[in-house]
Parts: C-alpha cells; structure tokens; sequence
C-alpha cells in the first residue's frame, strides 16, 4: 500500500520560504512516476503546483514557476517543495501526490494516492 | 491557459443518479479522470483514464467523455457520496496539470 506524508511548518512569516516534505512508503520515489504538489485554500478548489520525476525533470504551474522549486531524495525516498516570498494568499492546505501516467506525453495521467495534507498558514 | 468549468453545486435525491459535468476545450481527448473530497479529507481518485475506475471504487461511479464535456455518473447514489467532486486533464501547453473548480453533491 502507498502512502504519502507531509511534513513542515505549519506557520511561515510573509516573505519567508515555504518548505514541505512529503516521505513515501509502499513505493520507490525512483520508479516510473511522476511526484507533484498540490495546493487548497481553506473552502476553495485544487490548485497543481508542479511536479517532478526523480531524475530531476520538473514541471511548474506557469503562476507560481518563478517561486517554486522542487527536489527529491532518492536515499530517503521523499521529494520536496519549497515556495518562496510567501504571502497571505498562499495560506493553503498543502498536499503530495504520486502522479501515475499510462502515458505522460499523452497527457494520460492522474494523481493516485494523495497524502493527507498539511496546512500552511502565512502570518507575521 | 487551459481551463476546466464544473457546476458549483449539485443535488440528488438518494437512489437515484447524480450526474456532474466538467466541460473544456477537446476535452473528450484529454484523459480527463475525477476525485472525490469527502468534508476534512483528501481527495481520493474515482475515475481514470476517463472511464476507468480504480480498485475499491464502487461501480456505481461510472464516467464517459465526448467533444468539450466529461461526465462522471453515480448511480443509486447514496447518503456516503455527499462530497466535492473535481475533474482534472492535462494541459499540454504548459506540460501541467489543470482542475475543474469542483462542484458539491449534495444527497437529500
């Protein structure tokens, strides 16, 4: 069974570094998958912040390309995200997913399982 | 950018069939799949690859696609599938991934 877990602060000064982990269980963060980051708002939709694969292939949501930046640990099979000059907008629950592909270039992909989210509050 | 629509809202009576649309441009041609967000918890797949659906989803929760909408399908829905349910395809401009914004079943 997959299982993903996030972990960090759970309050980021404005203008600081957001930074999240998410260790996985059940899987190797080297197979043939993708790893994103998902984001919710407290009482609003999903929002994909990108995603990566563990040779280091990384893909952002063009509105928060210039803030992300995502990393993986193959020794400790977890990835990460960090965002930066946060703000009070990015006050999110922040979840981790394992992006499964029948064929990525194709666009054949869903996100499966998810982890159970952290929530992140942006606050002086 | 590419974007998904979805009703805010949508009611069913118990045990009878609740229909949810997500409409976007080709959409049918894009792989849409859907989630389900029980109050508190994270999402969790129902459908794939447009129709699939993944091992312990109840058969009840079918889906289809053709041209612009993607449709996902409860049947005999029950008190349980109270939720918000998202869509989600792939934008290949941006090589990401774009959701509907969701829309709440409501059972009563």
């Amino acid at each position: 069974q997959v299982q993903l877990q996030e972990s960090g602060p759970g309050l980021v000064k404005p203008s600081d570094t957001l930074s999240l982990t998410c260790a996985v269980s059940g899987d190797s963060i080297s197979s043939n998958n993708w790893w994103g980051w998902i984001r919710q708002p407290p009482g609003k939709g999903l929002e994909w912040i990108g995603y990566m694969y563990y040779s280091g292939s990384t893909y952002y949501n063009p509105s928060l390309k210039s803030r992300v930046t995502m990393s993986v640990d193959t020794s400790k099979n977890q990835f990460s995200l960090k965002l930066s000059s946060v703000t009070a907008v990015d006050t999110a629950v922040y979840y981790c997913a394992r992006c499964v592909s029948y064929d990525f270039w194709s666009g054949n992909i869903w996100f499966d399982p998810w982890g159970q989210g952290t929530l992140v509050t942006v606050s002086s | 950018s590419y974007e998904l629509t979805q009703p805010p809202s949508v009611s069913v009576s118990p045990g009878q069939t609740a229909s949810i649309t997500c409409s976007g441009d080709k959409l049918g041609d894009k792989y849409p799949c859907w989630y389900q967000q029980r109050p508190g918890q994270s999402p969790v797949l129902v459908i794939y690859q447009d129709t699939k659906r993944p091992s312990g989803i109840p058969e009840r929760f079918s889906g289809s696609s053709s041209g612009n909408t993607a449709t996902l399908t409860i049947s005999g829905t029950q008190p349980m599938d109270e939720a918000d349910y998202y869509c989600q395809a792939w934008d290949r401009s941006t090589v990401g991934v774009v959701f509907g914004g969701g829309t709440k079943l409501t059972v009563l």
